[in-house]
């Protein structure tokens, strides 16, 4: 099925730890996003890449790295987890010279760092 | 500073009634507003799309307003049923290009009750 893929689905981190999370839609999409979600707050932008080969900061960058692989892979990093990055993380894709549609997000990875 | 609004955290109806759900806006211009679905655990799913030049746009059951002069939207669901039951996200965007000034309201919570 076409659509955005999230791993892992869920994740225990300690403090100071390192993690990668991995992020692949197989729509050809030009634009990818991370966001994290947080009760009450909606979702929020960490970084995007409006296109292969670019990335940018978002709402909420700190902390946080990201590579733009290729066309289809966007990868998140925490180099240093944080109790404060305990949430819920969502990868998204879009197309954006389509103007009808929206973003596509994945499942989402539940991250908790104790 | 940007910030979106949307009605009280949960909004009970019964079923078979039209549920309507606000998203109010300020500091915004945006080009257009998106409306998404979540449901529990999941990431969201893109419902429909109105443009700043559309006051009134509908799909099936559902019907979206967008008023520019109140910087509000509102979602409209007919004839609701238990299976609507979800967070509904509003999302203005500014004109294509920056994808900075995609953000999303905290969602209204739906129950709709048999």
């Amino acid at each position: 099925n076409a659509g955005v893929t999230q791993t892992p689905k869920f994740q225990v981190l300690k403090t100071g730890q390192s993690m990668t999370l991995q992020c692949a839609q197989d729509m050809n999409h030009n634009s990818m996003y991370w966001y994290r979600q947080d009760p009450g707050m909606g979702l929020r932008l960490i970084y995007y890449s409006a296109s292969e080969g670019t990335t940018d900061k978002g709402e909420v960058p700190n902390g946080y790295n990201v590579s733009r692989l290729n066309k289809r892979e966007f990868s998140l990093r925490l180099e240093s987890a944080a109790p404060s990055q305990t949430s819920v993380y969502f990868c998204a894709s879009s197309e954006a010279r389509d103007r009808n549609y929206g973003y596509t997000f994945g499942s989402g990875t539940r991250l908790t760092v104790v | 500073s940007q910030k979106i609004e949307q009605n009280s955290e949960a909004l009970n109806i019964q079923e078979g009634k039209t549920a309507t759900l606000t998203c109010n806006y300020t500091n915004y211009s945006p080009a257009y507003l998106q409306w998404y679905r979540q449901d529990p655990g999941r990431g969201p799913v893109f419902l429909l799309l109105i443009r700043e030049n559309e006051k009134e746009k509908r799909k099936e059951r559902l019907k979206v307003t967008f008023d520019t002069t109140l910087k509000q939207s509102l979602f409209h669901i007919t004839a609701s049923q238990p299976a609507d039951s979800a967070t509904y996200l509003c999302s203005p965007k500014i004109s294509s290009g920056s994808a900075r000034q995609l953000t999303f309201g905290s969602g209204t919570q739906l129950t709709v009750l048999p």
